[in-house]
C-alpha cells in the first residue's frame, strides 16, 4: 500500500538554526498538505500545495517558514531561524485531488533547545 | 475553529465495541463527516466517511443520524491497538471549495482496557 514517506523522522536543534523537513507524497497526489501539531493538540494545517503551486499558506509564519514544492512532487518545509516555540510535530500529507481524502505520513517531531 | 464537538476520553473493555460519539449540528448539505485516529507519536490515520448514508469498511463503521447533526464511530470489536485519539471532522468535497480544508479539534481519547 502506497504511503507518505517524510524525513527525518526525529530532529533536534538549538535555536536560532535553520532546519528542513521533507515530504514525498503518494505517487499522482496532486495535493500535498504541511501541518503542525503541537503536543496535545489537533494538527493544524501551515501550507497547501495543488501541484506545484500553493493555494493556502493563510496559517504559514512567513517571517520564518518557507514551504517548496518545485516539480510538484516532493516537498521541503524549511524553518530558519528555528524558535523555542516551533518544537512540535510537522506532519505531511497528500490527497489524488484537494476534495479527496488526505493520507498522513509518520511526520517528523522537532525539539529545539 | 472545528465544526464538531466530542467527548475528551472514553474507555472501552478489549473485544466490545467501541461507540464514539460527535455532534456536528452546522454541518452543510456538502460537507462529510471524516474520522482519522492518531496513535501515539505517529501520524493520523483514515478510517472512513459518509454523507448521509451509514458506511462500513474493514475497520469501522459510521452512523450518521437523518438530521446529520451527529454521527457514531463504531469499532465492532475494540483491541489494546484500538488505543488512540480519534478525530471527528466535517469538510465540503465541493470542486470550487478552496479553503475548505480539515480542522482537527481536540478528538476524543479512547483507551481500551484489558
Amino acid at each position: 500500500e502506497a504511503e507518505v514517506a517524510q524525513s527525518p523522522r526525529y530532529k533536534i536543534t538549538e535555536k536560532s538554526q535553520a532546519v528542513a523537513f521533507w515530504c514525498d507524497p503518494i505517487s499522482g497526489h496532486a495535493t500535498l498538505y504541511w501541518y503542525r501539531q503541537i503536543l496535545g493538540q489537533g494538527p493544524e494545517l501551515l501550507v497547501q500545495f495543488q501541484d506545484e503551486s500553493v493555494v493556502d499558506d493563510s496559517q504559514l509564519p512567513k517571517d520564518r517558514f518557507s514551504a517548496e514544492r518545485l516539480k510538484g512532487v516532493d516537498s521541503t518545509l524549511k524553518i530558519q531561524p528555528a524558535e523555542l516555540g516551533d518544537s512540535a510535530m510537522y506532519l505531511c500529507a497528500s490527497s489524488f485531488h484537494r476534495t479527496e481524502t488526505q493520507y498522513f505520513g509518520p511526520g517528523t517531531r522537532l525539539l529545539v533547545l | 475553529d472545528a465544526k464538531t464537538t466530542q467527548p475528551p476520553s472514553m474507555d472501552c473493555a478489549e473485544g466490545r465495541a467501541a461507540n464514539l460519539p460527535c455532534n456536528h449540528s452546522t454541518i452543510s448539505g456538502n460537507e462529510y463527516v471524516y474520522w482519522y485516529r492518531q496513535i501515539h507519536s505517529q501520524g493520523p490515520q483514515y478510517i472512513i466517511h459518509g454523507l448521509k448514508n451509514n458506511e462500513t469498511n474493514e475497520m469501522a463503521s459510521l452512523i450518521i443520524t437523518e438530521d446529520r447533526k451527529s454521527s457514531t464511530l463504531i469499532l465492532p470489536h475494540a483491541t489494546l491497538r484500538d488505543t488512540a485519539v480519534y478525530y471527528c471532522i466535517v469538510r465540503s468535497r465541493r470542486l470550487n471549495n478552496y479553503g475548505q480544508n480539515f480542522v482537527f479539534g481536540p478528538g476524543t481519547r479512547l483507551s481500551v482496557l484489558p
